[in-house]
């Protein structure tokens, strides 16, 4: 298995604009995880589905931050309008089990850069 | 203020020493506590996890250690490597399914 697979690896974009970002995660993996990871902050949960259900959605910043996950191998998480400080790598990790202790195995990352 | 706290923020070591980096948790009530080593560049890899009844857990050259009347949490490195320059995670998950992240001690092995 190629393991979570993010796309894509960097994003550069300028403040106001729409970003993207997707993910697939491990086949047959049931729970899937958005992560935004700063120096000053760490590594925050944002959202987390299990199912390709929302479970909770109580770390996403604000409503310029929105995630779909449509069906079990594929998820996005948007943001609209971009700005700097949203400028952090992003992290999807998926597991297996509903139980949000057990292991996620997370993706590369996406660096995201909003100028 | 954070639920989970890691110390130290930042350690340098020689190759071949051994170090211990430490987590003090509050959350409650506990289920697990999970050690992640994260890669400059790359997503963090779990390396141990601990419940509730255990008190220590080796991967390799990695040992961690529970004491969950304290609500502490130690990760242990013998012989240390170039390759275990990274940052060290500690996750804390509580029964209601909540997760509280430390802010990761950066650990530098020098030769």
């Amino acid at each position: 298995d190629a393991g979570v697979i993010q796309s894509p690896r960097h994003e550069v974009t300028e403040m106001g604009q729409e970003v993207t970002l997707r993910c697939k995660p491990i086949s047959g993996h049931n729970s899937l995880f958005w992560y935004r990871q700063t120096m000053m902050r760490g590594l925050e949960l944002l959202i987390y589905f299990n199912n390709n259900v929302p479970i909770d959605d109580s770390g996403m910043p604000e409503d310029r931050f929105s995630a779909k996950m449509p069906n079990a191998s594929f998820s996005t998480l948007k943001i609209q309008p971009s700005e700097p400080r949203d400028s952090a790598v992003y992290f999807c990790a998926s597991s297996l089990g509903s139980v949000r202790g057990t292991e996620a195995f997370f993706g590369q990352g996406t660096r995201l850069t909003v100028v | 203020k954070n639920q989970v706290e890691q110390s130290p923020q930042s350690l340098i070591i020689l190759e071949g020493k051994n170090c211990t980096l430490q987590c003090n948790y509050t959350v409650s009530p506990f289920s697990n506590l999970r050690w992640y080593k994260q890669d400059t560049g790359r997503g963090p890899v779990s390396l141990t996890i601990m419940t509730f009844s255990e008190n220590t857990k080796s991967n390799g050259r990695y040992t961690a250690t529970l004491d969950a009347d304290t609500k502490q949490s130690s990760l242990h490195i013998t012989a240390s490597q170039l390759s275990d320059s990274a940052s060290y995670i500690c996750v804390v998950s509580a029964n209601n399914n909540d997760m509280r992240f430390g802010a990761g001690t950066r650990l530098t092995v020098k030769p």
